[in-house]
């Protein structure tokens, strides 16, 4: 069965600070895509990035960043200098093969303190 | 443009009532989706129409309705919903449905409360 793990339910942390928000996914699909969106107070899900299985180099744009670890199953995102702006809920998703459907995860909510 | 529209914001509505949502999208998307969330909880996948035509009811109590007039413009038709119902509405779009690595573009969301 496909999942999307999420561990850390809430993590907060101090402006400036570097914080790493963690996904690990599960799949028998040798072909996937992994997303990540951003859940803001005002409730639109932004998307963030796509990856696809096979591409397994880090990414990076502005102070975000995402490691890709296809040994561990994971897709982790990182956020450096971080910013009240910051502030919301995070979901890591997994695009099934079969059907379309995304599956996501629980979601982690950053609270960025000034 | 990655935009979609979603009209209300909010809506409060009493059980008897019935009212609509509706989402707007001109990327020239062929596939748009209804989701469901709840507080505190990932968005739960409703509806999926592909080209005009329900691909997806994901065992969707039949109060409520949706309808897909043309490519661009998608609705959630609501009767007789239950306090339970009260969430976060949204619609997303993608250019197709059964692409793998199509992405998902979400509008603001309705948020919905049933009294």
């Amino acid at each position: 069965a496909q999942k999307v793990t999420q561990a850390q339910t809430e993590i907060s942390v101090v402006e400036k600070e570097d914080v790493t928000l963690d996904c690990v996914y599960e799949t028998r699909d040798t072909t996937y895509y992994l997303f990540w969106y951003k859940q803001p107070p005002s409730g639109e899900l932004v998307f963030l990035i796509r990856r696809n299985s096979f591409d397994e180099q880090n990414e990076i744009s502005g102070r975000y960043s995402w490691n890709f670890q296809k040994s561990t199953s994971s897709f982790n995102f990182t956020i450096t200098a971080s910013q009240v702006v910051d502030s919301a809920v995070y979901f890591c998703a997994l695009r099934e093969n079969q059907g379309g459907k995304l599956i996501f995860g629980q979601g982690t909510e950053l609270s960025v303190k000034p | 443009d990655t935009e979609v529209t979603q009209t209300p914001k909010h809506l409060v509505m009493g059980m008897t009532n019935k009212k609509s949502l509706k989402c707007e999208q001109h990327m020239g998307h062929r596939a748009m989706y209804w989701y469901k969330q709840k507080a505190k909880k990932p968005p739960e996948l409703m509806f999926v129409y592909s080209y005009e035509k329900l691909s997806i009811n994901e065992s969707v109590p039949s109060r409520f309705s949706p309808e897909c007039p043309n490519s661009s413009l998608l609705n959630l038709h609501l009767h007789a919903l239950q306090p339970e119902d009260s969430a976060l509405y949204l619609c997303a779009s993608s250019l197709l449905y059964r692409d793998l690595q199509e992405t998902q573009y979400f509008g603001p969301g309705t948020r919905l409360l049933v009294l």
